[in-house]
């Protein structure tokens, strides 16, 4: 299995341009989760899906931010518009419903707003 | 979940073990202690978890005491390439919880 591939690996745009993150979980995981890493706040959970429906999106900053599953091999994260604060990495992991094992994280984007 | 107490940052000597503790004394019964780390610039990476007894794969060892209270993270012989942030975390098992908190975790530097 290539693992939990995210893509694109860097992203550079203007405030005000909308940005889409894309997430190809492990085939047969139930579980996918975005994350996003800064200096200032570590790593914080956005939302997790379980089969496909979001189960806790308590961790999305505001409504420009929004993520859906439109089936069990892909997820994005959408922000409309970016600012600068969004600058961040952004991690999709995802899990088999047992949890043994724990999560497997995608290798991140790197986003930059300017 | 139950808060988890780490060291900010250890250093270690290549060859040697790395020990790296964490304090959990509000866990409770059914909660689980996991173990991951963070290479420079990668996502996170799953080492090892355990319940109640000492658990041990290819990675590392993890030594849980009888009260559950705290915990170590072994690494055997660590190398250079062990240098990472290591996060221990609690989290209960079942139910509709299956969230994973990270905190800022101890940053390991394995010395030459």
């Amino acid at each position: 299995d290539a693992g939990v591939i995210q893509s694109p690996r860097h992203e550079v745009t203007e405030m005000g341009q909308e940005v889409t993150l894309r997430c190809k979980p492990i085939s047969g995981h139930d579980y996918l989760f975005w994350y996003r890493q800064t200096m200032m706040r570590g790593l914080e959970l956005l939302i997790y899906f379980n089969n496909n429906v979001p189960i806790d999106d308590s961790g999305m900053p505001e409504d420009r931010f929004s993520a859906k599953m439109p089936n069990a091999s892909f997820s994005t994260l959408k922000i409309q518009p970016s600012e600068p604060r969004d600058s961040a990495v952004y991690f999709c992991a995802s899990s088999p419903r047992t949890a043994r094992g724990g999560y497997t994280f995608g290798s991140g984007t790197r986003l930059t707003v300017v | 979940d139950a808060k988890t107490t780490q060291p900010p940052s250890m250093d270690c000597a290549e060859g040697r073990a790395a020990n790296l503790p964490c304090n959990h004394s509000t866990i409770s019964g059914n909660e689980y202690v996991y173990w991951y780390r963070q290479i420079h610039s990668q996502g996170p990476q799953y080492i090892i978890h355990g319940l109640k007894n000492n658990e041990t794969n290819e990675m590392a060892s993890l030594i849980i005491t009888e009260d559950r209270k705290s915990s170590t993270l072994i690494l055997p012989h660590a190398t250079l390439r062990d240098t990472a942030v290591y996060y221990c975390i609690v989290r209960s098992e079942g139910g509709s919880n299956y969230k994973l908190t990270f905190g800022k975790g101890t940053l390991l530097t394995v010395n030459p």
